[in-house]
């Protein structure tokens, strides 16, 4: 079966970079997604990367895949304040359709004035 | 363009109450499914629906029923509510055949007494 691991805090200064890591289990895993959950509102898609990508980069957010190691990264340059929320990993399982995602418990990262 | 809206935004319920959780997309969205977020738990899945007059069970259907008579909603049904139930429950809806992610509603904060 599938899974995708995170590890549950992040503490950062703000200005200073992020860097939020998640691991899966699939090795057939076509799509990688981040969310950002907010306090009180539901999920949002930040970005996602094909598995055929080594690298996205959109703004202060870069996605780094290691394949190999079925391990993703989010890095987020600058972080500010209004960074602060939770940070979900998601796969595609390829034993599914493409339209079902398996999600990781989270990230909660704390920008610190 | 509304996305996915959910009602009601809260609700408290006494056990073993019946009520439904209203779901619905205007993006003519094929998929549509259920989750509940709890701390430490991450998302979980209750629900799914490819179509109209098709559902399916996620990881934890116990206590839950949804029918699916339209695209456009997804309504989710506690038959008799426990006070393990108490939860935020997030719909969320994608077309089928592309990956780009799923567009959630804000979620509803069900508290049972």
């Amino acid at each position: 079966g599938e899974d995708v691991e995170q590890s549950l805090f992040l503490s950062v200064r703000e200005g200073d970079s992020s860097v939020i890591n998640c691991t899966y289990t699939d090795s057939s895993s076509t799509y990688l997604y981040w969310y950002k959950q907010e306090p009180g509102a539901g999920l949002q898609l930040l970005t996602y990367i094909f598995s055929n990508m080594d690298m996205k980069q959109d703004q202060r957010l870069t996605v780094l895949l290691n394949k190999k190691d079925k391990h993703l990264s989010l890095r987020i340059a600058d972080t500010q304040t209004g960074d602060s929320a939770i940070y979900f990993c998601a796969e595609t399982y390829s034993g599914g359709s493409n339209y079902k995602l398996t999600f990781g418990k989270g990230t909660l990262l704390t920008v610190n004035p | 363009n509304a996305g996915v809206t959910q009602t009601p935004k809260f609700q408290v319920l006494k056990t073993g109450q019946s009520m439904t959780l209203q779901c619905a997309q205007d993006m003519n969205h094929e998929y549509m499914s259920w989750y509940r977020q709890d701390p430490g738990m991450g998302l979980r899945l209750i629900h799914y629906s490819v179509g109209a007059g098709i559902t399916d069970q996620g990881e934890v259907p116990n206590g839950y029923n949804v029918s699916r008579s339209t695209t456009e909603d997804f309504p989710l049904r506690l038959l008799s509510a426990a006070p393990s139930q108490t939860s935020v429950y997030f719909c969320a809806s994608s077309p089928l055949g592309v990956s780009y992610g799923y567009t959630f509603g804000s979620g509803t904060r069900l508290t049972v007494v």
